[in-house]
């Protein structure tokens, strides 16, 4: 069973990066074809999609975010990462990373506790 | 961006009853390859979100068959044939044709 568990700094001030790991367990993060994918909800509000990485390779971001933000892998420690650059007040939410069903469903069927991220000074 | 609005955005129900949620995107969702992409996602209090529905009308495995989403292109309906008190929280459509993927509002049902 696949399980995702999101790790990182739950203070970053104005103007820094945010920088936050997800770790996988019960499976390779190389094998098969699924797209890892960073969403966050900010109190009170909608989740936001923020973007994916691809086990054969490529990355999708969010128009809004795009300028900001960078997902990679790391296969040797299973694990994906989100960096966030330039952070304001508004990129305070709790972040989940999450695996979707199949690569050509785009539906996040795994899903991680989240981790709560306060950008404040 | 597609736009995805959600309705009612508060839902009061009695156990045992059913209910209904509507989505609207901005754009049809149907995918040449005839599958609608249009997910429904449920956050319990203090959960994360979990997949209810995919591609419009399919239940991952685990999911209770009192749960049916339907619709197409641009309007789709989230049922729930009985409602159990532990189906409490907010609900989300979510569209999955274009990037960004944009969910909707989310609707609270709560027990009466």
């Amino acid at each position: 069973q696949v399980q995702l568990q999101e790790s990182g700094p739950g203070l970053v001030r104005p103007s820094q990066t945010l920088s936050l790991t997800c770790t996988v367990s019960g499976d390779s993060i190389s094998s098969g074809s699924y797209y890892w994918t960073w969403i966050r909800q900010p109190a009170g509000r909608r989740l936001e999609w923020i973007g994916r990485f691809y086990t054969r390779g490529s990355t999708n971001y969010n128009p809004s975010l795009k300028s900001r933000v960078t997902i990679s892998l790391d296969t040797s420690k299973n694990q994906f990462s989100l960096k966030l650059t330039s952070v304001t007040a508004a990129d305070t939410a709790v972040y989940y990373c999450a695996r979707d069903l199949s690569d050509w469903s785009n539906a996040f069927h795994i899903w991680g506790q989240g981790t709560m991220v306060t950008v404040s000074s | 961006d597609i736009v995805m609005t959600q309705s009612p955005l508060s839902l009061p129900v009695t156990p045992g009853e059913p209910a209904s949620i509507s989505c609207r995107s901005s754009q049809s969702l149907l995918h040449t390859n005839g599958y609608n992409y249009l997910h429904w996602y449920l956050q319990k209090p203090g959960q994360s979100p979990q997949l209810l529905i995919y591609l419009g009308s399919n239940r991952p495995s685990g999911v209770p068959d009192r749960f049916s989403g339907s619709g197409s292109g641009t309007d789709f309906t989230l049922k729930i044939s009985r409602v159990a008190a532990e189906d409490v929280g907010v609900y989300y459509c979510m569209e999955a044709l274009l990037i960004p993927y944009n969910f909707g509002q989310g609707t609270k049902l709560e027990i009466k």
